[in-house]
C-alpha cells in the first residue's frame, strides 16, 4: 500500500545544532507540505511543493528550508534549531493542489 | 491575511449526546476540508466541500458549507466514545494562485462513557 513516512519519530536537539526531518511518500504525488503543530496554534504551513525544483514559504517558514530533488522525498531542515522550534511536525502529500492532504504520523522535535 | 476561526475550543460531551463544531473565514473559499486527529495521532482526511450550500453526511456526521462560502460546520448526532479526538476545518483561499489551505486551531471533542 502507498504510504507517507516520517523520520526520525523522536529527535531531541540542543539549539544551534542543525536537524534535518525526513518525509518520504509512495503515492507518487505532485504535492508536499510541512506543518507544524503547536498547542493553541493549530496546524501551520511551513513549506510546501508542488513538484520537482519547486519549494514554496508557508507562514511560518522563518528557519525552515525544505528541497525537492524527486517526486518521493521533501526533507525539512532546521538550519539552526531554536527553542521556539520545538514542536511536532507533519509532512502531507496531495494528488490535486486543491485536495485532501495524506498526514504522515509526525515527528516530535524538541530544541534544548 | 486569511483567518480561519473555530469554535467551541474544547467540548465535553455524555455519550450519546450531539456535538457540533464551528468554522469562520474571514475570505471566500474555494472548499473548506475536515480532518479528524485522534489523541497522538495525525490528522485524517474526512471530508471536502466545494458548493454553496452543500451539505453532505457520513453515517453520524453531518456536514455543511455556507451560502456565502465562508463559513461550515461539523455535526455528530448520538457521540460515541470512538469520537474522542480534536477536528480541524481547513480553509482553500479562493484568491490568487499560492496555496493558501489555513486550518482552524481544531476543536476538542472529550466523550464520557
Amino acid at each position: 500500500d502507498a504510504e507517507i513516512t516520517q523520520s526520525p519519530r523522536h529527535k531531541i536537539t540542543e539549539t544551534g545544532r542543525q536537524v534535518t526531518l525526513a518525509c518520504h511518500q509512495t503515492w507518487n504525488h505532485n504535492n508536499m507540505f510541512w506543518y507544524r503543530q503547536d498547542l493553541g496554534h493549530g496546524l501551520r504551513l511551513i513549506h510546501y511543493s508542488y513538484g520537482v525544483q519547486d519549494t514554496n514559504k508557508g507562514e511560518v517558514s522563518d528557519g525552515y528550508s525544505v528541497s525537492r530533488s524527486n517526486t518521493e522525498d521533501l526533507p525539512l531542515t532546521l538550519e539552526s534549531a531554536a527553542s521556539s522550534q520545538t514542536s511536532v511536525y507533519f509532512c502531507a502529500s496531495s494528488e490535486s493542489w486543491a485536495g485532501e492532504l495524506f498526514f504522515g504520523e509526525g515527528s516530535r522535535l524538541t530544541v534544548l | 491575511g486569511q483567518q480561519v476561526m473555530q469554535i467551541p475550543q474544547y467540548q465535553h460531551v455524555q455519550e450519546g449526546e450531539d456535538f457540533t463544531t464551528y468554522c469562520n473565514s474571514s475570505t471566500t473559499l474555494s472548499n473548506i476540508q475536515w480532518y479528524k486527529q485522534r489523541p497522538g495521532g495525525h490528522p485524517v482526511f474526512l471530508i471536502q466541500l466545494v458548493k454553496s450550500g452543500e451539505v453532505k453526511k457520513q453515517k453520524r456526521l453531518t456536514f455543511q458549507f455556507g451560502e456565502a462560502k465562508k463559513n461550515s460546520s461539523l455535526h455528530i448526532t448520538a457521540t460515541q466514545t470512538t469520537d474522542v479526538g480534536t477536528y480541524f476545518c481547513a480553509g482553500l483561499d479562493s484568491g490568487g494562485s499560492n496555496y493558501k489551505l489555513t486550518f482552524g486551531k481544531g476543536t476538542l471533542l472529550t466523550v464520557n462513557p
